[in-house]
């Protein structure tokens, strides 16, 4: 089945320092991807769709000054926490869509997450 | 009120139970998703459904279109089984994107 990759899966950095987080599509191109944040025993919170070579579409009450969102290639979008604080410590989840992977608008698989801690 | 909803929040089961986890939803969608998260946090999508009932070993899934209704069920329970898991669909009105309900704690006792 398509794989779906995110790196760093674990990052820890001081406050005020710029976090870049990678999802990579390994044998499918997405046209598509999505970031995720999940607080603990929380569902997941959509943050942010990215579409290669545009802009991405941020989520209601999400800063995109604050999480630049980079989907560069087919295979390839970052997330970048700029100046981070405490209160982005999080779960961030990356998701990928397959328009070849059968339903077109439906297929997605997701990332394992990257686990950010900023102290 | 969220336009997903599980039900129960927490489930406890012994090992061989049958297990059944609920979905309702609010919205026109053009299809549902049920996923596993594990403690580790990597999600993993077990079923896509607009319709029926699908099957995949112990999963079965099945949807209601018309009473806006899902169903997981897991047959044969195993301690290896426990995980979170999730109920997302995908709205008529906004293509890819996924709205998920919070998610069903799910521990399978030896």
């Amino acid at each position: 089945g398509a794989v779906v990759s995110q790196h760093p899966s674990r990052v820890i950095c001081k406050s005020g320092t710029s976090v870049k987080i990678e999802c990579r599509s390994l044998d499918f191109q997405a046209t598509t991807m999505f970031w995720y944040r999940q607080f603990p025993k929380k569902s997941l919170m959509l943050m942010a769709t990215s579409n290669e070579g545009s802009k991405a579409t941020y989520e209601q009450g999400v800063e995109k000054d604050k999480f630049l969102i980079n989907h560069a290639s087919l295979t390839l979008s970052t997330l970048t926490v700029t100046s981070a604080h405490p209160e982005d410590s999080s779960f961030y989840i990356c998701s990928a869509r397959d328009p070849e992977g059968g339903f077109v608008f439906e297929t997605q698989y997701f990332g394992p997450g990257t686990r950010l801690l900023v102290l | 009120k969220n336009e997903v909803e599980q039900s129960p929040q927490n489930l406890t089961a012994q090992e061989g139970e049958f297990i059944t986890i609920n979905c309702s939803y609010s919205v026109g969608i053009s299809a549902l998703h049920w996923l596993q998260q594990h403690p580790g946090g990597g999600i993993v999508s077990l079923f896509m459904l607009s319709s029926g009932k699908k099957k995949h070993g112990r999963l079965i899934a099945t949807i209601n279109i018309q009473e806006k209704h899902s169903s997981l069920h897991i047959t044969a329970s195993h301690p290896r089984d426990s995980a979170v898991y999730i109920c997302a669909v995908s709205e008529e009105t906004s293509g890819s994107r996924l709205t998920f309900g919070e998610g069903t704690q799910l521990t399978v006792n030896p």
